[in-house]
């Protein structure tokens, strides 16, 4: 069954350093989304992407992050400067968005920036 | 601004007993999904309905769906210690794709 994969599990990194997030969707989906999980809290949206731009970013999506699809199968979430807050599990998703939305997750890369 | 509110947030119950987990959401939407997270994993989708009346089982979990009130429900039927997760409740923009996530409902199943 197809799904979607994450590296790494997990990435440990130093405030200000930059990290990068990878996932591949499942390869005949359309649409792609990172969200990020602080210990025990909700689920919160960060981007979507669709067509090879951001369809929607939320409040905490800020010029720190960007994403990148820069072959036919890697997605990718780019922190440029990280903080303490930005520790968090990070969960990529896709969609094949056509008819309804259900979005199948990857298992997510725990993030400690120290 | 829509909002997805999911009560109770942290349920305790006994094997064997029934309850059900209700997700209100404050404009209008005809698709509905339940995910379950087991602790330090990723997101399973469950249940996705897509209309009104909309009403999926498995095994002991059924889900509907009422648009008018706004309102779904996840019923959890003779419950078992393997259904100790949280369920979360997303619901779909229309405009963008975008899910409007609950905040989560902790369910601790005892033997």
């Amino acid at each position: 069954e197809p799904e979607v994969t994450q590296t790494p599990s997990h990435q440990v990194t130093q405030m200000g350093q930059e990290v990068i997030l990878r996932c591949v969707p499942i390869s005949n989906h359309l649409y792609f989304y990172w969200y990020r999980q602080i210990l025990g809290q909700k689920v919160e949206f960060l981007v979507s992407f669709y067509n090879n731009e951001i369809s929607e970013k939320s409040e905490i999506f800020d010029d720190q992050f960007s994403v990148e699809r820069p072959d036919g199968s890697n997605f990718t979430l780019k922190i440029r400067s990280t903080k303490l807050e930005d520790s968090a599990m990070y969960f990529c998703a896709s969609s094949g968005g056509r008819l309804y939305n259900e979005q199948f997750f990857g298992p997510g890369t725990r993030l400690t920036v120290l | 601004e829509l909002k997805v509110e999911q009560n109770p947030l942290f349920l305790s119950m006994q094997e064997g007993k029934n309850y059900t987990i209700y997700c209100n959401y404050s404009t209008t939407s005809d698709r509905l999904y339940w995910y379950r997270q087991d602790p330090g994993k990723s997101l399973e989708s469950l249940f996705v309905l897509l209309s009104n009346g909309a009403v999926k089982q498995e095994g002991r979990l059924m889900a509907s769906l009422d648009t008018k009130a706004r309102l779904s429900t996840l019923h959890i039927t003779a419950a078992v210690h393997d259904l100790s997760a949280t369920y979360f409740c997303a619901v779909d923009m229309d405009s963008n794709y975008q899910l409007i996530w609950g905040a989560g409902t902790k369910l601790i199943i005892k033997p």
